[in-house]
């Protein structure tokens, strides 16, 4: 199975700061890298996939980046709503898909 | 409007059954695949299982595998996951999840669009 590592585990931030999470896998995943938001007590929401394309209604001070082993995350301008945890998850090896274990972004 | 909801859930002893459901609306669920991923309290997502939009391709994870089975039955837009041998490490939301491909220069990329709201199983004696 393809290993996912996300850093930091915690981040702690404030309105307006922008954030980078890292996530990196234990082989290539070329660019098959999602991302997701979780805010407490719901469900995931994908955020970002294929590496750097956003879904239709996502905001663009999202963004995404990497390709191989390693990717990022940045939040350019963090917002009150942006407060959640993060994953990534690699799709190289769709269906089976493995998850990074999480970045909370805390105020 | 686009939803999955989520049932089945509950308190089972280890050894245990049970049977999850999710039922569709808002879309064709027949052309999609759908997913179970499950998040233990705390911690992070776990892919579970994987059913091609007809139900004639299945994926188990390894963790799963020989004890859960995924199904559907597009005539009633509905998801199942049947639990079997019930450990205590398998407590947790599960949520079901619709897969979709998109397509980036001509490349298919696929990830999980919608979420139920999770059903909690909770394995405990």
């Amino acid at each position: 199975d393809i290993q996912m590592t996300q850093s930091p585990s915690y981040l702690s931030a404030s309105v307006g700061d922008r954030v980078t999470i890292t996530c990196r896998a234990s082989q290539s995943v070329t660019r098959y890298l999602n991302w997701y938001q979780q805010r407490p007590g719901k469900a995931p929401n994908l955020l970002i996939y294929g590496t750097s394309a956003l879904p239709r209604g996502v905001p663009s001070r999202f963004s995404g980046s990497g390709s191989g082993t390693e990717f990022t995350l940045t939040i350019s301008s963090l917002q009150p709503e942006d407060f959640a945890t993060y994953f990534c998850q690699q799709t190289y090896s769709t269906p089976r898909t493995t998850f990074g274990g999480g970045t909370k972004v805390e105020i | 409007e686009v939803q999955l909801v989520e049932s089945g859930g509950g308190l089972v002893q280890p050894g245990g059954s049970l049977r999850l459901s999710c039922a569709a609306s808002g879309f064709p669920f027949s052309s999609y695949s759908m997913n179970w991923v499950r998040q233990a309290p705390g911690r992070g997502l776990e892919w579970v299982s994987y059913t091609s939009s007809r139900g004639n391709v299945i994926y188990d994870a390894d963790s799963v595998k020989g004890r859960f089975t995924i199904s559907r039955d597009n005539a009633k837009n509905s998801l199942y996951l049947q639990l079997n041998s019930l450990r205590d490490e398998d407590t947790g939301v599960y949520y079901c999840a619709r897969g979709v491909e998109y397509s980036i220069s001509g490349k298919p990329y696929y990830g999980l669009d919608v979420w139920g709201q999770g059903t909690t199983v909770t394995v405990s004696s």
